[in-house]
């Protein structure tokens, strides 16, 4: 059963420390998305990645922000340094071409 | 401006009572309209994609439209564990820069 994982699952840091979070994109998809969800905004595309190559990420704050995919099996995301307003739930998701995008568990990040 | 709309924020259906659940969009061009299920705790699960007006796409009590302008989620003799937030997505021609609602927040009460 191919399912993206995320790690960590949660995550408590302290307002200024750098926070990385890793996903795994379902084996021989080519497209990797990384979004935000809060209670006030709902699912927001941060940035996402064709074939490792950055498409777009005009979603993230980039003097914070930064994400990556340093081979076809791990995406990562990175806030340094992380702010109070960056607690969220953030999903990666995968897809194959495109369209039917699988996502993976989330991590829970709060900054305290 | 792209942009979805769902409606209502929250609905609350009695077992069996069938109903139906809004997404509205403006698109540029639509690449396809998705529906996702979201479980509190769990990432959202890809239900259906509708790529044209008259598109139908159906998954045991879920039913999927598209018109031009909206399209519907219909539930049918739900079951309390149809409960969830339904998601809607558009994305739009020449990008994947998918846009979401904010949900529907479905309780069926047994």
């Amino acid at each position: 059963d191919a399912r993206v994982t995320q790690t960590p699952r949660d995550k408590v840091t302290e307002m200024g420390q750098e926070v990385t979070m890793r996903c795994q994109p379902i084996l021989g998809h080519n497209t990797v998305f990384w979004y935000r969800q809060t209670m006030m905004q709902g699912l927001e595309l941060l940035a996402y990645f064709r074939n490792r190559a950055p498409l777009d990420d005009s979603g993230m704050p980039k003097d914070r922000f930064s994400a990556e995919m340093p081979d076809a099996t791990l995406a990562t995301l990175k806030i340094q340094p992380s702010e109070p307003r960056d607690s969220a739930v953030y999903f990666c998701a995968s897809a194959d071409g495109g369209n039917e995008q699988f996502f993976g568990p989330g991590t829970r990040l709060t900054v305290l | 401006e792209d942009q979805v709309t769902q409606s209502p924020e929250a609905l609350r259906l009695q077992e069996g009572e069938s109903s139906s659940l809004n997404c509205s969009y403006t698109v540029s061009g639509l690449r396809g309209l998705f529906w996702y299920r979201q479980d509190p705790g769990k990432g959202p699960e890809f239900l259906f994609t509708l790529y044209s007006a008259g598109e139908e796409k159906e998954k045991e009590r879920l039913k999927a439209t598209l018109t031009k302008k909206e399209s519907f989620l219909h539930i049918t003799a739900p079951k309390p564990e149809d409960s969830a937030t339904y998601l809607c997505a558009v994305g739009p021609s020449g990008t994947y820069k998918y846009i979401f609602g904010t949900g529907t927040r479905l309780k069926v009460l047994a």
